[in-house]
């Protein structure tokens, strides 16, 4: 299957400093982007969908200002978490889509964020 | 409103065989998924069906009733390495992945 590299697989921050991650599709076009979050025994939750050269949409309660998402290229989405808190701590997964035709979404490996 | 059920948690024994059931409703149905995520680590693709019937693939089978709204997951000759969270996932009508909440499966010896 195709490969969704995300980077980096774990990061430790400061409270208040802003942690960016990257999603990219190393051997197809992913226009269309997710970005997941996801709790401890808890299933994925999307966060938002991003389509290469537009902004993203965001899913009800998850704050734009503070969850930065950007997609410039065909290849490359980033999340840009600005000033974390220990609340943001989670484990952050992107998964990319070739088109809207096609189906499957491959997956990143996901980034473990802990903030203290 | 979209939903999609599968159980929380469920046991098997290794070398047995086990069912993981999922129930959807959504607008609309392009597919139905499933895929495998161990603790700590990003979901693995499993399976894909958009027709009824039954795909088999190694140890691990996958059935659709896209008129019941159900499929479910099967695994045989279970080993304790598919100890794992199984993930269902319903693309809607304008492709976009609803997913359950994921069942754990523990595998005792």
């Amino acid at each position: 299957g195709a490969v969704v590299s995300q980077h980096p697989s774990r990061v430790i921050c400061k409270s208040g400093t802003s942690v960016k991650i990257e999603c990219r599709s190393l051997d197809f076009q992913a226009t269309t982007m997710f970005w997941y979050r996801q709790f401890p025994k808890q299933s994925l939750m999307l966060m938002a969908t991003s389509n290469e050269g537009s902004k993203a949409t965001y899913e009800q309660g998850v704050e734009k200002d503070k969850f930065l998402i950007n997609h410039a290229s065909l290849t490359l989405s980033t999340l840009t978490v600005t000033s974390a808190h220990p609340e943001d701590s989670s484990f952050y997964i992107c998964s990319a889509r070739e088109g809207r035709g096609h189906t499957e979404a491959f997956f990143g490996q996901g980034t473990r964020l802990t903030v203290v | 409103g979209q939903n999609i059920d599968q159980p929380t948690e469920m046991t098997a024994t290794e070398g047995a065989i086990v069912q993981i059931n999922c129930t959807y409703q959504t607008s609309g149905f392009n597919g139905l998924f499933w895929y495998q995520q161990h603790a700590g680590e990003a979901p693995t693709f499993l399976s894909y069906n958009v027709l009824d019937g039954l795909e088999e693939k190694g140890r691990f089978s996958s059935f659709l009733s896209r008129s019941k709204g159900y499929s479910y997951l099967l695994l045989k000759e279970l080993q304790m390495k598919d100890s794992a969270s199984y993930l269902c996932a319903v693309l809607d009508s304008n492709y976009q992945l609803i997913w359950g909440a994921g069942t754990k499966l523990i595998i005792k010896p």
